[in-house]
């Protein structure tokens, strides 16, 4: 069963600060690993995904990494922005379902 | 498009009723999902399916029943609700897990009193 931790559990930062946030997980046979982020009281967003081929996906102010064969990845932050501040999950896929961590909650203070 | 549609987004029930959560995704996905969040803990399946017609348990599904008659509709059905399914439910749809991007609905929020 594919285990997935993400770390820090929270994080605030002032704004324009850089930041990195963690995911690893148990089970390197992985198809992909999305980064989603969620906001109080609403639904999942996808912002990347990364195909177990790839080394790097991004995205604006966003760049995801991948190593599958150490089981972690990381979505690094740029020029951070209070409109940043959300919950941001990472959910490895190893065929028909997606695993989620606990998330980091991300507060990006002005 | 509108996504993927969850109704209602708000329930209270009494212990040992039951209702059914509503999903709908207008993408032509075959894949869809459904999740239940808890404070503090991650997103857990509760059943899935391929496709109309095939669906198959997640981790959590005891207590909940779905069906797929159609691509575009997985209800999930609570029979006999009890205060452990006090949850935040989600569905979500892609159309290839493997190398696609998954859609979330907007929630339930359903509270067993």
């Amino acid at each position: 069963k594919q285990e997935v931790t993400q770390i820090p559990a929270a994080l605030s930062v002032p704004e324009g600060e850089n930041l990195v946030l963690n995911c690893s997980f148990t089970d390197s046979a992985i198809y992909n690993l999305q980064w989603f982020r969620q906001d109080p009281g609403k639904g999942l967003t996808s912002l990347l995904l990364i195909q177990s081929s790839q080394r790097e996906q991004t995205s604006g102010r966003l760049n995801a990494s991948l190593d599958k064969s150490s089981g972690r990845s990381t979505l690094y932050i740029a020029a951070s922005q209070p409109g940043d501040s959300a919950t941001y999950l990472c959910a490895p896929t190893p065929g028909n379902q997606f695993y989620f961590g606990t998330g980091t909650s991300l507060t990006v203070i002005p | 498009n509108a996504g993927v549609t969850q109704t209602p987004k708000f329930r209270i029930l009494k212990i040992g009723q039951s209702m059914t959560l509503q999903c709908t995704q207008d993408m032509n996905h075959n894949y869809m999902y459904w999740y239940r969040q808890d404070p503090g803990m991650g997103l857990k399946l509760i059943y899935y399916s391929v496709g109309a017609g095939i669906t198959d348990k997640g981790e959590v599904p005891n207590g909940y029943n779905v069906s797929r008659s159609t691509t575009e509709d997985f209800p999930l059905r609570l029979e006999l609700a009890a205060p452990s399914q006090t949850s935040v439910y989600f569905c979500a749809s892609s159309s290839r897990p493997e190398n696609t991007e998954a859609f979330f609905g907007q929630g339930t929020r359903l509270t067993v009193v």
